[in-house]
């Protein structure tokens, strides 16, 4: 088992829907949360971190870390066809390691 | 700023060669991490600097090595080519020793014959 699960998708939703991304862990000893949006042929773009459990918010993007469930979230609202990407979630280990999800590929059409 | 940059962007190599990978972090930044990104695995911390000093590694074997210079410029060369070493190698530098902010540059795409 993989230490972050991530579904690939590919996630194909229209234009303006609310679109929600996920990924679970298995090591309690995760202390950061990232969200990253890697677009093809480029290196991945940091959109937002978490330390704790909650919310963050960063206009579009919410960003969502439920540390007893081990599951985060990200969620886009007004979705548009430049947000369609490939989204991977990272994780802070406490060695100080980035551990990255696989990443879910994301379509959001016209 | 400029952002993160590597050269070259593409490389063709043969099987039993080696290649060398350059990064030039963003100015200001003292860590420079190195991952491999293949669709099987996704992406691998192969391993980070911090003011010329190796501060973490990750699984891969010894033929993986690199090395930061007092710039913060960071090479990475990996010997004895295997089919399997086909990736986009990335690099990502951080102002600090933390790795939550890092910026990751666009990649040398490496394929291997």
């Amino acid at each position: 088992q993989k230490e972050v699960e991530q579904d690939p998708g590919p996630l194909s939703v229209p234009e303006g829907a609310i679109v929600s991304l996920n990924c679970t862990y298995s090591n309690s000893a995760f202390q950061y949360f990232m969200w990253y949006r890697q677009y093809s042929r480029k290196g991945p773009e940091l959109l937002m971190y978490t330390y704790s459990s909650g919310n963050k918010e960063d206009g579009r993007f919410t960003a969502q870390v439920d540390k007893s469930s081990k599951y985060i979230s990200l969620f886009i609202r007004d979705s548009q066809p430049s947000d369609s990407a490939t989204y991977l979630c990272a994780m802070i280990e406490e060695t100080d390691k980035l551990i990255f999800g696989t990443g879910t590929r994301l379509q959001v059409f016209p | 700023k400029a952002g993160v940059t590597q050269t070259p962007r593409y490389l063709i190599k043969t099987r039993g060669q080696q290649v060398t990978l350059s990064c030039s972090p963003i100015s200001g930044h003292r860590s420079v991490s190195w991952y491999q990104q293949t669709p099987g695995q996704g992406l691998q911390f192969l391993f980070e600097y911090f003011s010329e000093t190796q501060r973490n590694k990750g699984n891969f074997p010894g033929r993986f090595s690199g090395r930061q210079f007092s710039n913060s410029r960071s090479e990475m060369n990996v010997s004895t080519l295997e089919l399997g070493d086909s990736a986009l190698y990335l690099c990502a530098s951080s102002q600090g020793q933390g790795q939550e902010t890092q910026y990751f540059g666009p990649g040398t795409r490496l394929l291997v014959l």
